[in-house]
């Protein structure tokens, strides 16, 4: 099982531009959820996925958004980038059918904005 | 508001110290408490859980309701239990939305 996988793993992009950022779930799981980490801080929530829908959404802005495919894996993407959105963005999926789900976690992929 | 603290960014201790990692947290129901770890190069993992009340790897954390902390225990550390921890919360059942506290590292010196 090779647990939750992203791609890719670094990425430098311009200010203004957009990216997407891919998630594969661990096998088993179909709820995904998105953070952000900036230097030195914890992960900070930004949605999460079931059933192809977002479910639940942290303090961002529209400027991110995302998408769950059928086979669960999803898509984090951010429009308009700014020199803040540099962080380490991690994926974490969970079955959704236990109570308060431990999260798995994946590598990250560290996205930096110039 | 809903906050975990961690006031300790660096916690460096010597090999069969105890160690206490301290968490904190504000919230206005009854939360989900973990402590989840980050070893060098690996990806964030659970390490434990309240609801749980197991010992993993030695370590132990007790919910204080009254004190609002979750504080991680260990009575004996080892050189391996060096990583960044990170106490987080969650507010209901069944959900992806962890807030975690900032995190601190603990540095096990020989």
């Amino acid at each position: 099982d090779a647990g939750v996988t992203q791609s890719p793993t670094h990425l430098i992009k311009t200010r203004g531009q957009q990216v997407t950022l891919r998630c594969s779930p661990k096998s088993g799981h179909d709820t995904v959820s998105w953070y952000q980490q900036a230097l030195g801080q914890g992960p900070q929530f930004i949605f999460q996925y079931y059933e192809e829908e977002e479910r639940q959404r942290g303090n961002f802005p529209d400027r991110f958004s995302g998408h769950q495919f059928p086979n669960y894996s999803s898509e984090l993407n951010v429009n308009a980038l700014l020199l803040g959105d540099s962080a380490l963005y991690l994926c974490a999926s969970s079955p959704r059918d236990r109570d308060v789900s431990p999260l798995h976690f994946g590598n990250g992929t560290r996205l930096t904005v110039t | 508001a809903q906050r975990v603290t961690q006031p300790e960014k660096l916690l460096s201790v010597f090999k069969g110290a105890p160690v206490e990692l301290k968490c904190n947290y504000s919230y206005s129901g009854s939360p989900e408490l973990f402590w989840y770890v980050q070893y060098s190069r690996q990806r964030l993992q659970l390490l434990l859980r309240h609801i749980s009340r197991e010992s993993i790897k030695g370590f132990t954390a007790d919910l204080n309701k009254g004190e609002t902390s979750f504080h991680l225990k260990k009575p004996f550390a080892q050189e391996e239990d060096s990583a960044m921890y990170y106490c987080a919360l969650s507010g209901s059942s069944n959900t992806g939305k962890l807030i975690f506290g900032q995190g601190t590292t603990l540095q096990v010196k020989p």
